[in-house]
């Protein structure tokens, strides 16, 4: 298997322009995360999916930021409009199953100027 | 709310030194616990897992992690350290089957292993 696969692995982007993160996970695995890292808040989880359905989204900053799973091989973080402070590596993960390990994409690292 | 604490920023130890690097959690029933490794510009590599069993995990590369569960602690350990375990680990834990699964890291503990 490929492991989690993140797109693009670099973006940049001007302020108030939209956009959107994609992760494929592991095939087979029904637990999908969103993470955030930053140097100043850590690794911050955003969202969590389940069986393609979001579980919490407690962790999603603000309406600027949204999260789908329209099927169980592909998601995506759109955020809109972008700004600066939303500069950060963004990952995914996926599991399979509620109690395992999960497994990290290599992240997309996103600057907004 | 489930919560995992790592107080140290940074661990020092020498090569072929032990090491610890220590975590805390807070979680209602019994916890899944987790530690990963992150090397510069990659994502997060698991090392190891406590799910139940003995509280002496190991895991990849050589370390091990013991679960204790009166001090709800799961320090990780390496009977003896390599400058390439120099890295960012993370200890993380999970609520069990029944609460809503999340997966929640700690602040991170960065590593160096000097010559």
């Amino acid at each position: 298997d490929a492991g989690v696969i993140q797109s693009p692995r670099h973006e940049v982007t001007e302020m108030g322009q939209e956009v959107t993160l994609r992760c494929k996970p592991i095939s087979g695995h029904n637990s999908l995360f969103w993470y955030r890292q930053t140097m100043m808040r850590g690794l911050e989880l955003l969202i969590y999916f389940n069986n393609n359905v979001p579980i919490d989204d407690s962790g999603m900053p603000e309406d600027r930021f949204s999260a789908k799973m329209p099927n169980a091989s592909f998601s995506t973080l759109k955020i809109q409009p972008s700004e600066p402070r939303d500069s950060a590596v963004y990952f995914c993960a996926s599991s399979s199953s509620s109690y395992t390990e999960a497994f990290f994409g290599q992240g997309t690292r996103l600057t907004v100027v | 709310a489930q919560s995992v604490a790592q107080p140290e920023d940074q661990v020092n130890v020498a090569e072929g030194n032990p090491l610890t690097v220590k975590c805390t959690y807070s979680v209602s029933g019994n916890p899944y616990l987790f530690w990963y490794v992150q090397y510069p510009n990659r994502g997060l590599q698991f090392l190891l897992k406590y799910i139940t069993g003995d509280n002496l995990v190991k895991g990849s590369y050589g370390f091990e992690a013991e679960f204790n569960k009166s001090q709800t602690s799961f320090h990780l350990k390496k009977p003896s350290a390599l400058v390439s375990d120099s890295a960012l680990y993370f200890c993380a834990v999970r609520d069990p089957p029944g609460g809503y699964n999340k997966l929640i890291f700690g602040a991170g503990t960065r590593l160096a292993v000097h010559p």
